[in-house]
């Protein structure tokens, strides 16, 4: 099984400042079509986790442009160019080239 | 829009089972997998296993294999995921994730059910 480590595993951000996620993976997550079949998920206090970012870097609909992904291979970063109060929740990243899909143990971020 | 909406919180003793369900409306029910995640207090998420709606065939985790079974109803747009053999440490919340035209993981996700295992 494919193993997601991310750090830090907790952040505090000043409103309006950026924030950066590190996520690796134990193998490879670049397939052989090209996509790289990695994501990012927030959940936030009480609701169901929300998709940001699939396949490495391509936005989710309606999700801000203040998201970005990029990265390859085995390392990732998810970035927040300036971080708002409603950013706050855990941030995860999940792989899904191989069963069982997998997550990373998840970031907090909270705002300062 | 898509939605899924899922059933009610369920308590259940230690060695019961319990039967989840998850009816998607919004989109073609039988054109996406299906997937089954939980998230346990004060941990991760764990991919549980996924059903094909329109084949009705099914991956599951190894950690779950012989406990659970994924469904659906094809007349109702509806997956169940059933969990036998329940154990304290299967106290969760469950949710179901349904992929999209551009999305082959989880994209859009139901609101989760609390299952609570205790004596």
């Amino acid at each position: 099984d494919i193993v997601m480590t991310q750090t830090p595993l907790s952040l505090s951000v000043t409103p309006g400042q950026p924030a950066s996620i590190s996520c690796k993976s134990s193998q490879s997550l670049l397939h052989t079509d090209g996509q790289t079949y990695l994501y990012w998920y927030l959940h936030k206090p009480g609701q169901s986790p929300q998709l940001l970012i699939y396949e490495l870097s391509k936005r989710f609909s309606g999700v801000p442009d203040r998201f970005s992904g990029s990265g390859s291979g085995t390392d990732f970063t998810l970035k927040i160019s300036r971080v708002e109060a409603e950013d706050v929740g855990v941030y995860y990243c999940m792989q899904s080239i191989q069963l069982p899909l997998s997550f990373g143990q998840g970031t907090k971020l909270e705002i300062k | 829009q898509v939605q899924l909406v899922q059933s009610g919180a369920e308590v259940k003793k230690p060695g019961a089972s319990v039967k989840v369900s998850c009816k998607a409306s919004g989109y073609s029910f039988t054109s996406y997998h299906m997937h089954w995640v939980r998230q346990a207090p004060g941990q991760g998420p764990e991919w549980m296993g996924r059903i094909n709606p329109s084949a009705g065939s099914t991956r599951y985790a190894q950690k779950f294999q012989g406990r659970v079974t994924m469904t659906r109803d094809t007349s109702t747009s509806t997956v169940y995921m059933e969990l036998s053999s329940l154990r304290s440490e299967d106290t969760a919340v469950y949710f179901c994730a349904t992929e999209n035209a551009w999305v082959a993981a989880a994209a859009y996700w139901g609101q989760g059910t609390l299952v609570t295992v205790s004596s």
